[in-house]
């Protein structure tokens, strides 16, 4: 069984652009989540979405948002992106919603914005 | 806080000893904990978890221990090898989000 696919693994923006990141999860699982992982804060809490909907949501600016597709498929997109934006975008898949639940991460894609 | 990379809390381990690596929650409501482990370039890999109701729990040279009184998680690794040597985190629920998790402590394992 394939793992959690994410596109593209590596990125180079300018400051002010935006980007979007594809996450596929692992067949049959219908729960994404999206973390953040930078030096400074480590891995934080982005979004989660299940059945195209966002369940839970992180402290993050409004310039972060994400969606998911009836094939589970979720995307992220960052607008004017800033230089802080530098991370390492990691996307987790479940079988199931909710907190109690094991998560499979991808690789990430590493973000520099430049 | 304390920050990944260059300031990571490290824990130095000699190949074959046990390595021990702490871990300290702030929500008392925390049902769940989990424990993963992140090798460099790739993605954290889950190890093991824990349920409120228990206080322990093993895996394959693996030993969770959840002490909710002082909000305490360790994860203990038996016969630590080379292969162990990564960043480890982690990670409890509030109810609201999949995780909380730590900054990391990085494992190094000497030869």
């Amino acid at each position: 069984k394939a793992g959690v696919t994410q596109t593209p693994r590596y990125l180079i923006k300018t400051r002010g652009q935006q980007v979007t990141l594809s996450c596929s999860p692992i067949s049959g699982h219908r729960s994404v989540s999206w973390y953040q992982q930078t030096p400074g804060q480590g891995l934080q809490f982005l979004f989660e979405y299940f059945s195209e909907t966002q369940r839970n949501k992180g402290n993050f600016p409004g310039r972060f948002s994400g969606r998911q597709f009836s094939n589970s498929r979720s995307e992220m997109n960052v607008s004017t992106l800033e230089l802080g934006d530098s991370a390492l975008y990691l996307c987790a898949s479940s079988p199931d919603p909710g907190p109690n639940t094991e998560a499979f991460f991808g690789q990430g894609t590493r973000l520099t914005v430049v | 806080g304390e920050s990944v990379g260059l300031h990571l809390p490290t824990l130095s381990v000699q190949e074959g000893d046990n390595s021990i690596i702490n871990c300290a929650y702030s929500n008392s409501a925390s049902d769940y904990f989990i424990w993963y482990k992140q090798e460099s370039g790739k993605g954290p890999q889950f190890i093991i978890d824990i349920r409120s109701n228990m206080d322990k729990r093993q895996g394959q040279r693996v030993t969770v221990l959840l002490n909710k009184t002082v909000k305490h998680l360790s994860l203990q690794i038996a016969a630590t090898q080379p292969g162990d040597s990564a960043v480890y985190f982690c990670g409890d629920t509030s109810g609201t989000y999949k995780y909380i998790f730590g900054t990391g402590t990085r494992l190094k394992v000497l030869a």
